[in-house]
């Protein structure tokens, strides 16, 4: 399957904890997304690479959140000290800079306790 | 005021039915736009980009009023898989993609 690949699919996690959550993007698309989407609303902008370069980092990221993408391949996002507002669908998506199209993944579902 | 606003629906019509859903944004230098499928519990995907000039594909049609910043989806002849949530895209400052929060649609035999 060559799509982009996200895992782990679910993740029950007791408040307080951290989880990391990792995409495996398409391999040549050069952007690779994050988003976070809960029920009844679209998907919200986390933040975006271009290659390893972290561009834009949405607003509504608190500290609790971190993204890296090391080679310019896979991507980690982080969440420390979990909360029950974490509890989303955590979404990545690449894409290649010239169409801008996005592709998903299935997304990593986190429920916190 | 959100960045891209949707009808969230639902949108209940028969088979065969012509329904149109309306989107508006807030950001008068937005670029590009789009529309994007989710099914129930799937990830989103491209349905089709919507281009000045508004654009067909099959029984889908976009347009898009800068002047009133509004982009519409226009279905024709709807199908029982036409059944989704349709989230307009709009391609905000830099290359961030800003969703709305969809609107659905229910088609009935």
């Amino acid at each position: 399957d060559t799509g982009v690949s996200q895992n782990p699919r679910h993740k029950i996690t007791k408040r307080g904890q951290n989880v990391t959550f990792r995409c495996d993007p398409i391999s040549e698309h050069n952007r690779l997304y994050w988003y976070r989407q809960t029920l009844g609303q679209g998907p919200e902008f986390l933040t975006y690479f271009q290659n390893e370069a972290q561009l834009e980092k949405s607003r509504l990221l608190s500290d609790r959140f971190s993204a890296e993408r090391p080679k310019g391949s896979f991507s980690t996002l982080e969440i420390q000290r979990t909360e029950q507002g974490d509890s989303a669908m955590y979404l990545c998506a690449s894409s290649l800079a010239e169409t801008g199209e996005l592709f998903f993944g299935e997304g990593s579902r986190l429920t916190v306790l | 005021r959100k960045e891209v606003e949707q009808d969230p629906g639902p949108f209940n019509v028969p088979e065969g039915a012509t329904v149109a859903f309306n989107c508006t944004y807030s950001n008068s230098a937005s670029q590009s736009f789009f529309w994007y499928r989710q099914d129930c519990r799937k990830e989103p995907k491209l349905l089709m980009s919507v281009y000045s000039s508004g654009n067909e594909d099959g029984r889908f049609t976009a347009q898009l009023n800068r002047a009133s910043q509004y982009i519409s989806l226009l279905i024709r002849d709807s199908k029982l898989s036409d059944s989704a949530t349709y989230l307009c895209v709009v391609k905000s400052h830099g290359n961030k993609l800003v969703f709305g929060a969809g609107t659905i649609l229910r088609v009935k035999s």
